[in-house]
């Protein structure tokens, strides 16, 4: 079955440089979710997506900024890069009605680890 | 708020042996899911269990069970005979329905360490 897709998997930055993290969601699903995991934390979840509008914020800094697109998939763009932004970023997707089959679960994708140096 | 507890940043287990690691919830929502997540060192996000509130029964996959008690909001995970590929931090998510996308809220998680 098809999963989640993040992409760049792995990402090396420079202090002040910026960033763009892609997600694709598993067909169908029509709302995606950004998370941020710092070493040793619980993820944070940033901001989510529905339909191509925002549905939800939470913790992201203002040098932050995403979007839907189109076809679903989404774009989490980092600017002015910190040294604390070094963390592992999941994309998850769902479906936002009760399909057959609806498990309430978020599906998440192998994440992406940003490396700020 | 809706907050997720865990209150046992790390727990150990021998090899074969049963443990229960513990979650609490608050909510005033009647329409939510629970989920314990498994995050290994390659730190990949596994589900592992979910449970729906609407039903009374408690969630099993094969080692794994849940006991769901809602009116204490309640929602602990027990790992029966151990294997040293459980060894991972385990997250207790807690997700309301009230929207159909609402996110999903972490506890801080467990560290697990299985011993031989």
């Amino acid at each position: 079955a098809a999963g989640v897709i993040q992409s760049p998997r792995h990402l090396i930055k420079e202090k002040r440089e910026t960033a763009t993290l892609k997600c694709y969601p598993i067909p169908r699903h029509d709302t995606v979710y950004w998370y941020q995991q710092g070493p040793g934390q619980d993820p944070q979840f940033l901001i989510s997506f529905y339909e191509k509008m925002q549905s939800d914020k939470g913790s992201i800094p203002d040098r932050f900024s995403a979007q839907q697109f189109s076809d679903y998939h989404s774009e989490l763009n980092m600017s002015s890069l910190e040294l604390g932004d070094s963390a592992l970023y999941f994309c998850a997707s769902s479906s936002y009605v009760r399909l057959a089959g609806f498990t309430g679960e978020l599906f998440f994708g192998e994440g992406s680890r940003l490396t700020v140096l | 708020a809706q907050t997720v507890t865990q209150s046992q940043p790390e727990m150990s287990v021998q090899e074969a042996e049963t443990v229960t690691l513990s979650c609490t919830y608050d909510t005033s929502e009647s329409d939510y899911y629970l989920f314990w997540y498994k995050q290994p060192p390659s730190r990949q996000m596994i589900l592992v269990i979910r449970q729906e509130a609407y039903k009374q029964q408690n969630a099993t996959e094969n080692r794994f069970s849940v006991n769901f008690q809602k009116a204490a909001k309640s929602f602990s995970l027990k790992i029966s005979d151990s294997q040293l590929g459980d060894a991972a931090m385990y997250f207790c998510a807690y997700r309301p329905f009230s929207g159909g996308y609402n996110k999903l809220i972490f506890g801080a998680g467990t560290r697990l360490a299985v011993h031989p």
